[in-house]
């Protein structure tokens, strides 16, 4: 089946630390988003890329990094500069179109302990 | 730009009971409109959407929305609600070429 495949589910990571999410779609859809969910907040966009090789920063980009070198993959790494980097993070993916929404992945819940 | 504006953060509501949650979205051109629902630690799943035609559209669960132009809402309802109905529900607008732009999610707490 097709779909959005998030990794891990649940990950830790030690202040200082950089960790990388992992996404992966079989949609074969053009754009995937990283998104940041925050309890009362609603989702934030972080990075998104409507083709290979190209990617823009989103409304809380900093302290964030994403690469798209393959159609299918869209991982996001959260670096040391992120001062608050607990929360949930969701990729999704659409295809061309106006009228097409996203699809999400199931989402990786980051703590730092 | 576009915005949207979820009106309720949280509502409690009986079960078998009706329940209505407000959206109210601001944009200088058309837009397509969505709802989408969460259950606890997983992803968003579209629920219905709102491209052209009818204004009135429905879910295969029961939930309905009504696009309303004047008053710039796309309301969600449903007539009676299950146990299962508990999550929390995310209205989303689009503007032809642009990103979805989500609300801040109303919190649905169905009680026995």
């Amino acid at each position: 089946d097709g779909g959005i495949t998030q990794s891990p589910k649940y990950l830790f990571r030690k202040e200082g630390q950089n960790v990388t999410l992992s996404c992966e779609q079989n949609l074969n859809h053009d754009a995937m988003y990283w998104y940041r969910q925050d309890p009362g907040q609603g989702l934030r966009l972080i990075y998104y890329s409507q083709i290979v090789n190209d990617f823009q920063k989103g409304d809380i980009a900093e302290g964030y990094s994403v690469s798209r070198e393959k159609k299918e993959s869209f991982p996001l790494t959260v670096t040391s500069a992120q001062k608050n980097p607990t929360a949930f993070y969701l990729c999704a993916s659409s295809i061309g179109g106006s009228g097409n929404g996203y699809t999400f992945g199931s989402g990786t819940r980051l703590t730092v302990v | 730009a576009q915005s949207v504006t979820q009106l309720d953060s949280q509502v409690p509501v009986f079960e078998e009971a009706p329940v209505e949650l407000r959206c109210n979205y601001s944009s200088s051109v058309s837009v397509y409109l969505f709802w989408y629902v969460q259950y606890p630690n997983q992803g968003l799943q579209l629920l219905l959407k709102y491209l052209s035609g009818s204004t009135l559209v429905e879910s295969i669960n029961g939930f309905e929305a009504e696009f309303n132009k004047s008053q710039t809402s796309f309301h969600l309802r449903k007539p009676s609600v299950h146990i299962s109905d508990t999550a929390e529900y995310f209205c989303a607008v689009k503007a032809a070429g642009n990103k979805l732009t989500f609300g801040g999610g109303t919190r649905v707490l169905v009680k026995p």
